[in-house]
């Protein structure tokens, strides 16, 4: 098993620009989380996805983030416009539904908007 | 709103001593702890946990309690091993939300 894959690994950007992050969850696993880490709050819940359905998105930050999971094997998470505070490393993790609350993470994607 | 609260930013240890790693939190809700070990250019990795109708789980060198009354964990390792330096995060979970303490830095040395 491969894990959660992310990409891309280090990403830098002007401010302004597009970025989107990618993720391919564990195959079978029927949740996805996107958080994000940074120095001063550790790690933030961005959104999490049951069944590629958003259930919960009220981390996100404000209307410049999106995240869609098209299928159970894919999840983007997307900043437009970036701006330098939303410089961190973005993690995605993917779990079963089965009580446990065992996320298995990606190694994630450090951003670093200039 | 940090309602899970790890105070310790950093903790150095002597190798083959224990470890004891702090967590504090606001929410009685919480019925669910779990411990998570990351390293660098790593994500994290889960590491033990303990539901909230127990006060002790055991699991190899690490060992989790639970003291629901102050609402506080803690996560013990013994011996630690130079391999245990990571940075440990706690996390807590209510209803379907898992929220993380900002992480404790643990460097044992050799």
């Amino acid at each position: 098993d491969a894990g959660v894959i992310q990409s891309p690994r280090h990403e830098v950007t002007e401010m302004g620009q597009e970025v989107t992050l990618r993720c391919k969850p564990i195959s079978g696993h029927n949740s996805l989380f996107w958080y994000r880490q940074t120095m001063m709050r550790g790690l933030e819940l961005l959104i999490y996805f049951n069944n590629n359905v958003p259930i919960d998105d009220s981390g996100m930050p404000e209307d410049r983030f999106s995240a869609k999971m098209p299928n159970a094997s894919f999840s983007t998470l997307k900043i437009q416009p970036s701006e330098p505070r939303d410089s961190a490393v973005y993690f995605c993790a993917s779990s079963l539904s089965d009580g446990s609350w065992t996320l298995h993470f990606g190694n994630g994607t450090r951003l670093t908007v200039t | 709103d940090q309602q899970v609260k790890q105070n310790s930013p950093s903790l150095s240890v002597q190798e083959g001593r224990i470890s004891i790693l702090n967590c504090d939190y606001t929410n009685s809700m919480f019925d669910y702890f779990l411990w998570y070990k990351k390293y660098p250019a790593e994500g994290p990795t889960f590491l033990i946990s303990i539901s909230s109708i127990k006060d002790k789980n055991e699991d190899g060198r690490f060992t989790v309690f639970l003291n629901k009354s102050a609402k506080h964990l803690s996560l013990h390792i013994v011996p630690s091993q130079p391999g245990d330096s990571a940075v440990y995060f706690c996390a807590a979970i209510r209803g379907n939300k898992l929220v993380f303490g900002a992480g404790t830095i643990l460097r044992v040395k050799s």
